[in-house]
């Protein structure tokens, strides 16, 4: 099955400070998202990319469906911004999600 | 227009009961997807189901789950015979559609479902 590999692991930010995490995928996928898992435990969905670029306020994401790998930029970091953040692509038959490990952002004031 | 809809939010649960986790998908949705996240792990999928059939259980373990998705209602997963392994976070999440190269196959997440079995 397809491997979704996240880095960092884990991040610690000055508040203010611009971050990029990654998402490398073993396979050719047609869908990839992007979640915040909040310190509440809620997955709040932030971008739908299986290629191409998309922004939303300080958020941006960038997938290269060709090299299979997805990047998720966080600009000016907020303390609210603290969570980890999950990337996840399809899987061959159209229809779970697979999920890499995540990457633990801690924004600190 | 509201989104997916998990009760309860908190389960409390002895050892030996029984566990009925329940989810209304986003309106529209036919599409309804369980995932497991086990405490400090990532993720897991169980189970996918498009009403009244289950299209991947693939995720479930063989013993004591089940999900169903009736004609009428919300989708149900139920637990069992409860087992402290059991403790984790269930979440349910819907699409429009499914597929690969479909549009509207995004998925959205309802809040969970936090089961303690003690």
């Amino acid at each position: 099955g397809i491997q979704v590999e996240q880095s960092p692991p884990d991040l610690i930010l000055q508040e203010g400070a611009n971050s990029t995490l990654r998402c490398n995928f073993s396979d050719s996928v047609n869908n990839l998202q992007w979640f915040h898992q909040n310190p509440w435990g809620q997955l709040i969905n932030l971008f739908y990319i299986p290629s191409g670029t998309k922004q939303n306020g300080r958020l941006s994401a960038t997938t290269v469906a060709t090299e299979r790998y997805s990047l998720l930029y966080i600009s000016s970091s907020q303390t609210t911004d603290s969570g980890v953040y999950f990337c996840a692509v399809v899987d061959n038959q159209g229809g779970k999600l697979i999920f890499g490990q995540g990457t633990e952002l801690s924004v600190k004031p | 227009n509201a989104g997916v809809m998990q009760n309860p939010r908190h389960l409390v649960r002895r050892r030996g009961q029984e566990a009925r986790l329940r989810c209304s998908p986003m309106k529209g949705h036919s599409h309804v997807y369980w995932y497991r996240q086990l405490p400090e792990e990532g993720l897991k999928f169980m189970v996918y189901l498009q009403k009244e059939n289950i299209i991947d259980e693939s995720g479930m373990p063989k013993e004591r789950f089940s999900a169903e998705f009736p004609k009428e209602g919300p989708s149900i997963l139920r637990i069992q015979q409860v087992v402290r392994g059991d403790s984790a976070a269930y979440f349910c999440a819907s699409s429009l559609r499914a597929g690969l190269n479909r549009a509207n196959n995004e998925q959205f997440f309802g809040p969970g479902t936090r089961l303690t079995v003690l």
